[in-house]
């Protein structure tokens, strides 16, 4: 599977759009680009997925670039409820490889 | 629904014991996993279950874990003995087959030996 890059943390303010980035300049054709958060002392839990067109949920946006390279996952109306690390995943037919993830501190 | 279920939450052992964590997935779920997550870094699977057969197990340490899932429903991993580097979260998650696209995950055994 591709191997990701995010930034190690970032903060956002309460209310405001958060942005997570992901680089994954190495994709294969047949991997998707998946999303997980993990809030402090529990599991990790899906956000959101997708291939190479843009997707949208009730939890979150997922924007990939036409090159596929990259993508951002957008929370558009943060809480303090979202402050988590955030694992931005490129998976083919394997299981599940997480990286060390974006720590995302909301700020109120 | 009920979710995936772990127990225990916690464990602190001495090293060289025994322990064990136990998993109910959810119901349906054929597809189990067991991951593995030390302080400051992701989930690392050590094994994945299709029903009861183990068909990926190349990460877990085999001299001291294992890890049955009888009956394709509940997993139990053990580690025996344990030693003070085991000290870590054990995840547990599920998803209907192995071509899902998500993972349903317990909220973990957070085991610490002194």
């Amino acid at each position: 599977d591709a191997k990701t890059t995010q930034p190690p943390s970032m903060d956002c303010a309460e209310g405001r759009a958060a942005n997570l980035p992901c680089n994954h300049s190495t994709i294969s054709g047949n991997e998707y680009v998946y999303w997980y958060r993990q809030i402090h002392s529990q599991g990790p839990q899906y956000i959101i997925h997708g291939l190479k067109n843009n997707e949208t949920n009730e939890m979150a946006s997922l924007i990939i670039t036409e090159d596929r390279k990259s993508s951002t996952l957008i929370l558009p109306h943060a809480t303090l409820r979202d402050t988590a690390v955030y694992y931005c995943i490129v998976k083919g037919n394997t299981p599940l490889v997480f990286g060390k993830g974006t720590r995302l501190s909301v700020i109120a | 629904e009920a979710g995936v279920v772990q127990s225990p939450r916690y464990k602190i052992i001495e090293k060289k014991q025994p322990v064990a964590f136990w998993c109910n997935p959810i119901s349906g779920h054929n597809t189990l996993y067991w991951y593995l997550q030390n302080l400051g870094q992701g989930p690392e699977l050590l094994i994945r279950y299709e029903n009861e057969e183990a068909v990926d197990d190349s990460q877990l340490p085999k001299d001291r874990f294992s890890a049955e899932r009888l009956k394709g429903v509940d997993s139990t991993l053990k580690i025996q003995p344990a030693e003070l580097g085991d000290s870590a979260v054990y995840l547990c998650a599920s998803s209907f087959n192995s071509g899902a696209n998500v993972l349903t995950f317990g909220a973990g055994s957070r085991l610490t030996v002194l």
